[in-house]
């Protein structure tokens, strides 16, 4: 089985703190995947990678950034927290096998980040 | 923009009943739809993906079906369960949009024992 690890379950920082959020797969997959989950507002893709060193802005990626410099692991960076980053942060992997044949998107347990 | 609509919005009924949810999308143009199952406080876990070319899938006591011309897919539980109770959402990726998943907002199901 695929397993996507979310290093914390539960964080709480300040505001104007730098925060990084990590995640792992463990399937070589090239696809990951960063969401935030807000009650009615669902959820939201904020930054992938299709590769190594390779990102791609989501629908929201103001106030966030993202790195990956390894296949395995996927970083979300909050560079000056807000209260409004205050959410359920999710990470997800998928194996790319070409255009337009989508494998499907595997989460993590998900991350409750609370800035206060 | 792809919009993803999942009605209803939350569900209850008794232990053993076959049950259907629904997910509508207003672009056709799909690669493929997934279903997920949440539970309370937890990540999503990917229950079927059914690509744009087929019309079914089974899993267990799931079924999902797809009608891409129409933009709509249903997922049939059947002889429901409490195990059963959690959110579950769906979610498509398309021409447009590639490998990212544009996501309903989901429907909370109840089985009650």
């Amino acid at each position: 089985d695929v397993k996507v690890t979310q290093s914390s379950r539960y964080l709480v920082k300040r505001t104007g703190e730098k925060v990084f959020l990590e995640c792992v797969q463990d399937m070589d997959h090239e696809n990951m995947f960063w969401y935030r989950q807000d009650p009615g507002l669902g959820l939201r893709l904020i930054y992938f990678s299709y590769d190594v060193k390779m990102k791609e802005k989501g629908d929201i990626p103001e106030g966030y950034s993202v790195s990956r410099e390894k296949k395995e692991r996927f970083s979300l960076i909050l560079e000056s927290a807000s209260t409004n980053q205050t959410s359920m942060y999710l990470c997800a992997s998928s194996l790319f096998i070409g255009w337009g044949y989508n494998q499907p998107q595997h989460f993590g347990d998900g991350t409750r980040l609370s800035i206060l | 923009k792809q919009e993803v609509t999942q009605i209803p919005a939350a569900l209850s009924v008794p232990e053993g009943e076959n049950l259907v949810l629904n997910c509508s999308f207003t672009d056709s143009a799909i690669y493929n739809l997934q279903w997920f199952r949440q539970d309370p406080g937890k990540g999503l876990t990917s229950l079927l993906l059914i690509q744009s070319s087929q019309r079914e899938q089974t899993s267990g006591r799931l079924n999902a079906s797809l009608d891409k011309s129409s933009g709509r897919s249903t997922l049939y539980i059947a002889a429901s369960q409490p195990g059963d109770s959690a959110t579950y959402l769906c979610a498509v990726t398309g021409e447009t949009s590639g490998s990212r998943l544009t996501f309903g907002e989901g429907t909370q199901l109840t089985v009650n024992p």
